[in-house]
C-alpha cells in the first residue's frame, strides 16, 4: 500500500541553525501538506501547496519557513533560523484531490528538538 | 476562525462501545474526518462525512448534523488496540484540516 515517507525520523539541532525536513509524498498525489504538532497538544496546519506553489498558509508560516518540491519526488520544509518553540513532531500528508472523500495521508513524522 | 471541542478523555471496558461527541464552529465546511493517533505516531484515517448522517465502516461509525455543528465516532466491539487518542477534523476549505484537540481512549480490560 503506497505511503508517505519522512527523513529523518528524528532531527536535533542548536537554537539559530537551518534545519531541512523531507517527504516523498504517494506518487499520484497532487496536493501536499505540512502540520506540526507540539508535545501534547493538538495537530497544527502549516502550509499546503500544489502546481509548484502554496495554496495556503497559516499564521505559524511565517519568513522562516518555507517550502519546495526540487524534484518530481520529493517536497521538503525548511526553518532558517530555528527556535525553542520550533521543538514538535512535524507530519507532511498529501491528498489526491481537495474536495469528496480524498483524505489526507500523512507520513510519520519528524520529531524537531531545538537545543 | 475555527472552533473544535471534543473531551479530553474517556475510559472503557473491552468489548463495550464508547461514542466520542465532537462540535465545531468554522468560517467554513467541505467535510468532517475522524483520524486515529497512537502515541508518537502520525494520524490515520478513520471516517469521512460531508453529507447529514450515519457512515458506517466495521466497527467504527460516524454521524454528522451540520444544522447543529456536531459529529460523532462511535466505537464498538472495544479491542485493547483501540487504545489511541481520536481526532477530529473539518477541512474548512479545499485545503486545510482544522483539528479538535484529541479524545484518548482508554481500553480496560
Amino acid at each position: 500500500e503506497p505511503e508517505v515517507t519522512q527523513t529523518p525520523s528524528h532531527q536535533v539541532t542548536q537554537m539559530g541553525q537551518e534545519v531541512i525536513l523531507r517527504c516523498v509524498p504517494i506518487s499520484n498525489h497532487l496536493y501536499f501538506y505540512w502540520y506540526r504538532q507540539i508535545l501534547g497538544q493538538k495537530v497544527e496546519f502549516l502550509v499546503s501547496f500544489y502546481n509548484n506553489e502554496i495554496s495556503e498558509k497559516s499564521e505559524i508560516f511565517d519568513d522562516q519557513f518555507s517550502v519546495e518540491r526540487p524534484d518530481g519526488s520529493n517536497f521538503t520544509l525548511k526553518i532558517r533560523s530555528t527556535k525553542l518553540e520550533d521543538s514538535a513532531m512535524y507530519f507532511c500528508a498529501s491528498s489526491a484531490g481537495t474536495s469528496g472523500n480524498n483524505e489526507q495521508f500523512f507520513g510519520p513524522g519528524t520529531r524537531l528538538t531545538v537545543l | 476562525g475555527q472552533n473544535i471541542d471534543q473531551p479530553t478523555e474517556m475510559t472503557a471496558t473491552e468489548g463495550a462501545i464508547v461514542q466520542i461527541n465532537c462540535t465545531y464552529q468554522t468560517s467554513g465546511f467541505n467535510g468532517l474526518f475522524w483520524y486515529q493517533q497512537h502515541a508518537g505516531e502520525a494520524p490515520t484515517f478513520l471516517s469521512y462525512n460531508v453529507l447529514d448522517g450515519l457512515e458506517e465502516k466495521g466497527r467504527f461509525s460516524s454521524f454528522l448534523s451540520r444544522s447543529k455543528g456536531y459529529s460523532y465516532l462511535l466505537l464498538k466491539e472495544l479491542q485493547m488496540k483501540d487504545s489511541a487518542s481520536y481526532l477530529c477534523a473539518v477541512r474548512a476549505n479545499d485545503y486545510k484540516l482544522s483539528f479538535g484537540a484529541g479524545t484518548t481512549v482508554t481500553v480496560r480490560a
